[in-house]
């Protein structure tokens, strides 16, 4: 079956610093995955996603993802933290119609 | 841009009353999803609907039951509402673009049942 597993559940990190968000999968074929973001009481909105392709791609807000088949991973990065990034980010995989969601990665900046 | 809306984004409620949560898309999507979101255990799937009247059970359908009587609103209904489905509840819409499904996300209902 497939899953998606997300290893920190708090990251906190300086504003200007490096980021980096780990996403495992578990799933035999190529994935569907994608990163949302969620900003304190609001709706998860795309940042990114994955279908095939090359394995880096580029989203919204200056965030990237890269695909790795041999470590089953999906990591979100962005070079430079800016404050407003502070929110809660979640992996996900999808199948026919539904999706599967990690538990989440609450990102805490740090002026 | 799609848009997906629900008619409250806080909502109390007591104990055994019954609950209507709406959601509407405005996008022509076929696909329509529940999720509830509590700290610590993501996001979890109450019920989707893949066309009008046709309704599916996700992961935690127990306590719930939904309505979808139009292609652009999907209803989620608490017959009696107890304090446990105190939580977070996100809709959902989505599309297949080709090569998989991506979801849109309301902004969310956030209801306390006392």
């Amino acid at each position: 079956a497939q899953s998606v597993t997300q290893p920190d559940i708090h990251i906190t990190v300086s504003e200007g610093a490096s980021l980096e968000l780990r996403c495992n999968y578990s799933y035999g074929a190529t994935p569907y995955l994608f990163w949302y973001v969620q900003s304190p009481g609001q709706g998860l909105q795309l940042l990114l996603k994955y279908f095939s392709g090359d394995t880096l791609v580029q989203g919204i807000k200056g965030f990237e993802a890269e695909f790795k088949r041999s470590q089953s991973s999906f990591n979100l990065r962005k070079p430079s933290v800016h404050w407003s990034d502070a929110a809660e980010y979640f992996c996900a995989t999808s199948g026919t119609y539904k999706y599967i969601f990690g538990t989440g990665t609450r990102l805490k900046v740090l002026a | 841009d799609v848009k997906v809306t629900q008619s409250s984004r806080y909502l109390v409620k007591r104990t055994g009353e019954k609950v209507f949560l709406e959601c509407v898309q405005d996008m022509d999507h076929e696909n329509m999803f529940w999720y509830r979101q509590d700290p610590g255990l993501g996001l979890r799937l109450i019920y989707f609907s893949y066309d009008v009247k046709m309704k599916e059970k996700g992961d935690i359908p127990e306590g719930y039951s939904v309505s979808r009587e139009k292609k652009e609103r999907f209803s989620l209904i608490l017959e009696s509402a107890s304090t446990n489905q105190t939580s977070m509840y996100l809709c959902a819409s989505s599309f297949y673009s080709g090569a998989s499904y991506e979801q849109y996300f309301g902004p969310g209902t956030r209801l306390t049942v006392t």
